[in-house]
């Protein structure tokens, strides 16, 4: 089987910044996804790592250690629309993706 | 836009009845995914299809029922209701087919189950 963890709440300030952890157990790993997820709102992609290192898009930052079975996901310069729920997804062989239960994410001012 | 449409958006039904779901991806994806998200539960895996075939399983009673038609509409069933199934249900496509990872998810169908 696999699992995965994450924490289920994380609070900051506007203008902090976060990291949200992700741990992983899973055979035939491809890759590890992060969607974000507005309230009453569809999840949307926000990044993919395949290989080890970090993945910069804008103020979001995605990092992968395969060897770790870790990753995370960094948003710099937080503001307020940054409050959401926050997804961490495998990529694996013989399986369609799969999602741990998610990071409330509150950024207040 | 995501291009996945899924109607109804909101439906409520009791204990004991069934519902049917469904969900269109725009021309050309072939591939579909459901999943079930409650609060705290995070987004439940179903079913995946491609070309009208079902390529994965995820791990619900067989209740739960799918299908996808030539133009890759698909649909979902959920026969016999119970309360614990009100929930989002959540359809994807994939980006081009090579990117997995990459999903485009409609804006849900919410199911209130009394």
């Amino acid at each position: 089987g696999q699992s995965l963890e994450q924490p289920s709440e994380v609070t900051a300030v506007e203008g902090a910044i976060v990291q949200i952890n992700c741990t992983y157990q899973t055979s035939g790993f491809y890759g590890l996804s992060w969607y974000q997820q507005h309230d009453g709102g569809a999840p949307t992609f926000l990044s993919y790592n395949a290989l080890d290192g970090l993945e910069e898009t804008g103020r979001f930052s995605s990092f992968l250690s395969r060897s770790d079975s870790y990753g995370y996901l960094l948003l710099q310069e937080l503001q307020m629309k940054d409050s959401a729920s926050y997804f961490c997804a495998v990529n694996q062989a013989g399986t369609a993706l799969i999602f741990g239960k998610g990071t409330t994410l509150s950024v207040s001012s | 836009k995501a291009g996945v449409t899924q109607t109804p958006r909101y439906l409520i039904k009791t204990r004991g009845q069934q519902v049917t779901l469904s969900c269109s991806p725009i021309s050309g994806h072939r591939s579909v995914s459901w999943y079930q998200q409650t609060p705290g539960q995070g987004l439940q895996f179903l079913f995946e299809y491609f070309s009208e075939t079902q390529r994965n399983k995820g791990n619900f009673p067989g209740r739960f029922s799918g299908r996808q038609f030539s133009n890759s509409r698909s649909e979902m069933n959920v026969s016999t209701l119970e309360l614990g199934d009100s929930a989002l249900y959540l359809c994807a496509r994939s980006g081009r087919e090579e990117r997995t990872w990459e999903l485009f998810f409609g804006e849900g169908s919410r199911l209130t189950v009394l």
